[in-house]
Parts: C-alpha cells; sequence; structure tokens
C-alpha cells in the first residue's frame, strides 16, 4: 500500500522560507513517476503548485504552476524516497494546508493526510 | 488559471441518487478526457474515486460513475449511504498549459 506523508514547520515568518518534505512508502520514487504537491488555503479551493518526475538527475525534473514558478522548487531526494517543497518570500496568502500526491491516470492517487503552514510573524 | 465550478452544496436522501456537475471553460477541458474526482472526509487524505472521465480506481464502490458533455464533466452518486456524506471536488489536466486545475468542490449531505 502506498503512503505519503508530509512533515515540516507549522509556522513559518513573512518573507522566509516555507519548506516541506513528502516521504513515500510503499512505491520507489525511481519508479518514472510524477510527484506532485497541492495546497488548499483556508476556505479556499485547492491549488496545484507543481510536480517531480525521478529523470535520472540528482535532483529530478520538475515542472511548476505558472502563477508560483517563480517562488517554488520541487526536488527529489531518490536515496531517502522522499521528495521536497521549498516555497521562498512567503506572505500570508502562501497559508495552506499542504499536500503530496502522486500523480495517476491524470489525476492524483494516493494523497498525503496534508499539514498546515501557518506565514505570521 | 481559472478553476472549474462546481455546486457548493448538494443533498439527499439514503438510497437516492445525486448528481455533481464540474463546468469549465472550453480551453480548460478542451477535447481531453482528463477529469479526475475525489471525495474527501474530514481528517481523512482526499481519495481519487473516478478518473480519466468514468475510469474507477480498483476498490471503489460501483455506486460512483463519472460523465463529460461538452465543457461540464459529472459525477453521480447512486444508492446515497451516510458514509457518502464528504466533500467531493473535480480536478483536469490542461495539456496547453501543463497544469491541473482544481474544482471549488461540493459539500454532499445525507439528509
Amino acid at each position: 500500500q502506498v503512503q505519503l506523508q508530509e512533515s515540516g514547520p507549522g509556522l513559518v515568518e513573512p518573507s522566509g522560507t516555507l519548506s516541506l518534505i513528502c516521504t513515500v512508502s510503499g512505491d520507489s520514487l525511481s519508479s518514472r513517476q510524477w510527484w506532485s504537491w497541492i495546497r488548499q488555503p483556508p476556505g479556499k479551493g485547492l491549488e496545484w503548485i507543481g510536480e517531480v518526475y525521478h529523470s535520472g538527475s540528482a535532483s529530478g525534473s520538475a515542472t511548476y504552476n505558472p502563477s508560483l514558478r517563480s517562488r517554488v522548487t520541487i526536488s527529489i531526494d531518490e536515496p531517502k524516497n522522499r521528495f521536497s517543497l521549498r516555497v521562498t518570500s512567503v506572505t500570508a496568502a502562501d497559508t495552506a494546508v499542504y499536500y503530496c500526491a502522486r500523480n495517476k491516470d491524470w489525476g492524483f492517487d494516493p494523497w498525503g493526510q496534508g499539514t498546515l503552514v501557518t506565514v505570521s510573524s | 488559471q481559472s478553476a472549474l465550478t462546481q455546486p457548493a452544496s448538494v443533498s439527499g436522501s439514503p438510497g437516492q441518487s445525486i448528481t455533481i456537475s464540474c463546468t469549465a471553460t472550453s480551453s480548460d477541458f478542451g477535447g481531453y478526457n482528463y477529469v479526475s474526482w475525489y471525495q474527501h472526509q474530514p481528517g481523512k487524505a482526499p481519495k481519487l474515486i473516478i478518473s480519466e472521465v468514468s475510469n474507477r480506481p480498483s476498490g471503489v464502490s460501483n455506486r460512483f460513475s463519472g460523465s463529460k458533455s461538452g465543457n461540464t464533466a459529472s459525477l453521480t452518486i447512486s444508492g446515497l449511504q451516510d458514509e457518502d456524506e464528504a466533500d467531493y471536488f473535480c480536478s483536469s489536466h490542461i495539456s496547453s498549459s501543463t497544469l491541473y486545475v482544481f474544482g471549488t468542490g461540493t459539500k454532499v449531505t445525507v439528509l
């Protein structure tokens, strides 16, 4: 059974960097699949952040939502079977529940439970 | 990017059938069949219940079915049960811009 678990700080200061890790069990990040980050601000809808693929390069090959591309980096840590998310220059608008998920059949399955990140001083 | 529009809430009695719509501009769906549906219950991870418009993953109840007509995709839940009470949302892959968009979400209440 494939499981994903998000981890990282729940509080980030404005203008700082948000960093999260998604640890995968039951599947390998080198299995030539895409892996995504998705977020949901409080009271709002879901937003796809981006995806990463184990292309053979050290950190993988990533694709990003154009609205976030300038501030986001998603990379793969194959030896530890996990992938990460970095969002720079965060503001209150980045406060959200962040999910990681495996891409499957042009959708996402499975998802992690999600982790709330609050941007506040 | 534009969101996919869903009704905020849909309700039904046990045993009834309900349908949730997911409407987009033509550029979001295009000619591709990349619409997925998810069930999200409080405290749980979202669960894929329909992929590629109408495919049901292994283990998903056959009471869930999906379809698409023009710019509107639909999820039908037949024989509504108490355990179906949850938030449901759709998503679509947009090949032209290599990204995914999500629906606004629908809260299903079993009366």
